[in-house]
């Protein structure tokens, strides 16, 4: 089955750039999603189809995804972006359709 | 308005059967495109996803829990039902369900309930 990897933590310091990993074999070749998560909450979809921005959410964050890897960029980051991320995306192996999650990127506000 | 909102017992026993039922406003599963579909999430672990059921009432199953999940859903109702059988305590988790438009895609969840807390314990 396909796996995804993802950092477990990431550390940045106000008004700094975060950059959040998700690795996967041949991942160019699909669509991420990225959800974050914060305390006590349920997900929300921060990013979609790689680089795609839901309405609401802020331009600060972005993504790309080529090669084996995917990334959420959170640029000018704020207390406020402390959560768990993770990255998603559907695995069509065959005639089995199924949903893969990385293993979540918990980010630190210093 | 797109609201999703997850139902069932807040404590199962083990090899008791979890029903789950997800009842959501704002479409309808009988459009062309939608899906809804459940997760879990096991306190301080990640997100898993378990089931997913389409417009066109097909299924798919999260390959290493496929024996013991079943869903369905009620479209006159607005619900997704979600059953677990054989309970375990290391299934205690955050059971979500979520929205997914243009499941024909590769598409995201864009909408998600808030969750209910199943613990299972004797």
């Amino acid at each position: 089955s396909y796996v995804l990897t993802q950092p477990p933590s990431v550390s940045v310091a106000p008004g700094q750039t975060a950059s959040i990993s998700c690795g996967g074999n041949n991942v160019g070749d699909k669509s991420v999603h990225w959800y974050q998560q914060k305390s006590g909450q349920a997900p929300v979809l921060v990013v979609y189809d790689d680089s795609d921005r839901p309405s609401g959410i802020p331009e600060r964050f972005s993504g790309s995804n080529s090669g084996n890897t995917a990334n959420l960029t959170i640029s000018r980051v704020e207390a406020g972006d402390e959560a768990d991320y993770y990255c998603q995306v559907w695995d069509n192996s065959g005639d089995h359709r199924s949903v893969v999650f990385g293993g979540g990127t918990k980010l630190t506000v210093l | 308005q797109v609201t999703l909102r997850e139902s069932g017992p807040a404590l199962v026993k083990p090899t008791q059967t979890l029903k789950l039922t997800c009842t959501f406003s704002g479409f309808s599963l009988s459009t062309s495109g939608m899906c809804v579909s459940w997760i879990r999430q096991p306190p301080g672990k990640a997100l898993e996803w378990l089931a997913l059921i389409d417009w066109d009432d097909d299924k798919y199953y999260s390959t290493s829990l496929k024996t013991r999940l079943t869903i369905s859903k009620d479209t006159s109702k607005n619900q997704v039902v979600l059953t677990m059988t054989n309970m375990d305590p290391v299934d205690t988790a955050t059971f979500y369900c979520a929205r997914i438009r243009g499941c024909g895609g590769d598409s995201a969840f864009d909408y998600w309930g808030q969750g209910t807390l199943v613990i299972v314990s004797s």
